[in-house]
Order: structure tokens, then C-alpha cells, then sequence
């Protein structure tokens, strides 16, 4: 079992404040790394796939970066909106198939 | 184009009772996925259809749990003997041929509640 941590478990900021959080991986065989925002009661959304280590990818305020020899990927919010309260999943796959998700960060911003 | 939908949103059932949920995924998508979240927990992979091959199951966890995807469309997972450790959100993927970079389209997902 390959296992895909993400840290914090949760995270409480206001609005106007940028934040940032982890997903951490085994780097062995990696493949591909992708980011999905679940917000409640609706489905988990795709963000990104990264699978160049240096990766960097950006949409609109949320960038991630991906560091493949360490394993490790960071995930980014400028200037955080009430909106972005959403839960965070990192997945990542390997040369088999599977998509590994993390258990996620659960984001809330206050107005 | 629509989504992908599941049903039923909600299914609540009493232990030892067989249950099915379905999933109807993307046209077109040839890749299918099934997972479950318990409370606490991430995402566990159930069970992996694509195209025309034999599925990956290794991810379901005891017999009870079995999934079929009729014509390469239309999905359903059926929980036997339902146990109050099955109770979890169900949620249904598909994607493209090229999984492993391409995006996993999600369904809203089944909640499943064993009393």
C-alpha cells in the first residue's frame, strides 16, 4: 500500500489570507500527481496534473508545485475567499494502475 | 454534456442487506473507477474498469463488495450482506484512456448509511 499523506488534516484562515499545504508521497516509480478541490455536496473537481519534478501550474489564485526526488507537492491560495472553504485531495499514480489519494485538507475561510 | 451521476444520492439500509448503487459515467470515457470515503479517511480505490480489459478489483475489500460495467458504459457496484463497516460516501470516476495524467471526472456520489 502506498501511502499519500497531506498535512494539515485542517486549516482555519480569514479572508485575504494566503495559505499553503502539503501532499507528501513515496517518490519510487512516480507517475503523476493531481489536485482536486470537494467542496460539500458536490463532486471532488480536478485542479492540476503535474508530473515533471519543478512542475509549477497556476489558476487564477491557487498555484501547486511539484518536487518528484523528494515527493512532495505544495499547493498554494493567494488571498483566500470565503469561496475557496473546500476540502483538498492530492492523488497521486504510479507506473501501475491506481490513483493514491490523500485523506485531504479541509480548508475554511472566514469572511 | 452531463456529468457523471450516481444513484441513489442516499441509501440507507439495515445490516445483512444486499445493496446496489450505480454510476453513469461520461460518453466516451472508456476508464471507470470506484471509491469510498469513510468518515476520517481519504479516498480508497475499489475497483478500476477500462475498455475491454479485465477490471483491477485488488482495491475491494472482502467478497460482498462486487461491480460490473455492462456495455462499457453504465456501472454497478453491489455491496452484499451490507455491515455497518460499509457505511461510507460511494463515489464513481471516469476518465479518458490515458488515466494516469488525465483527469478523473466525479460523480456526487452515493451515501451510504448501514443501520
Amino acid at each position: 500500500i502506498l501511502n499519500v499523506e497531506q498535512s494539515p488534516q485542517s486549516l482555519h484562515v480569514q479572508e485575504g489570507d494566503s495559505t499553503n499545504f502539503t501532499c507528501s508521497f513515496p517518490s519510487s516509480n512516480f507517475y503523476a500527481l493531481h489536485w482536486y478541490r470537494w467542496e460539500t455536496a458536490k463532486s471532488p473537481e480536478a485542479l492540476f496534473v503535474m508530473t515533471l519534478n519543478g512542475d509549477e501550474k497556476k489558476k487564477g489564485r491557487i498555484s501547486a508545485t511539484l518536487n518528484t526526488k523528494e515527493g512532495y507537492s505544495y499547493l498554494y491560495i493567494k488571498g483566500s475567499q470565503p469561496e475557496d472553504s473546500a476540502t483538498y485531495l492530492c492523488a497521486c499514480t504510479y507506473n501501475f494502475n491506481k490513483f493514491y489519494f490523500g485523506s485531504g485538507t479541509k480548508l475554511n475561510v472566514k469572511p | 454534456g452531463a456529468g457523471v451521476s450516481q444513484s441513489p444520492s442516499n441509501k440507507v439500509t439495515e445490516k445483512g442487506k444486499d445493496v446496489e448503487l450505480r454510476c453513469d459515467p461520461i460518453s466516451g470515457h472508456t476508464a471507470l473507477y470506484w471509491y469510498r470515503q469513510s468518515l476520517g479517511q481519504g479516498l480508497e480505490f475499489l475497483i478500476y474498469f477500462q475498455g475491454n480489459s479485465a477490471p483491477d478489483k485488488s482495491g475491494l475489500p472482502s467478497d460482498r463488495f462486487s461491480a460490473e460495467r455492462t456495455g462499457g458504459s453504465v456501472s454497478t457496484l453491489t455491496i452484499q450482506r451490507t455491515q455497518q463497516e460499509d457505511s461510507a460516501v460511494y463515489l464513481c470516476a471516469s476518465g479518458r484512456e490515458d488515466y494516469s495524467t488525465d483527469t478523473q471526472y466525479f460523480g456526487p456520489g452515493t451515501r451510504l448509511t448501514v443501520l
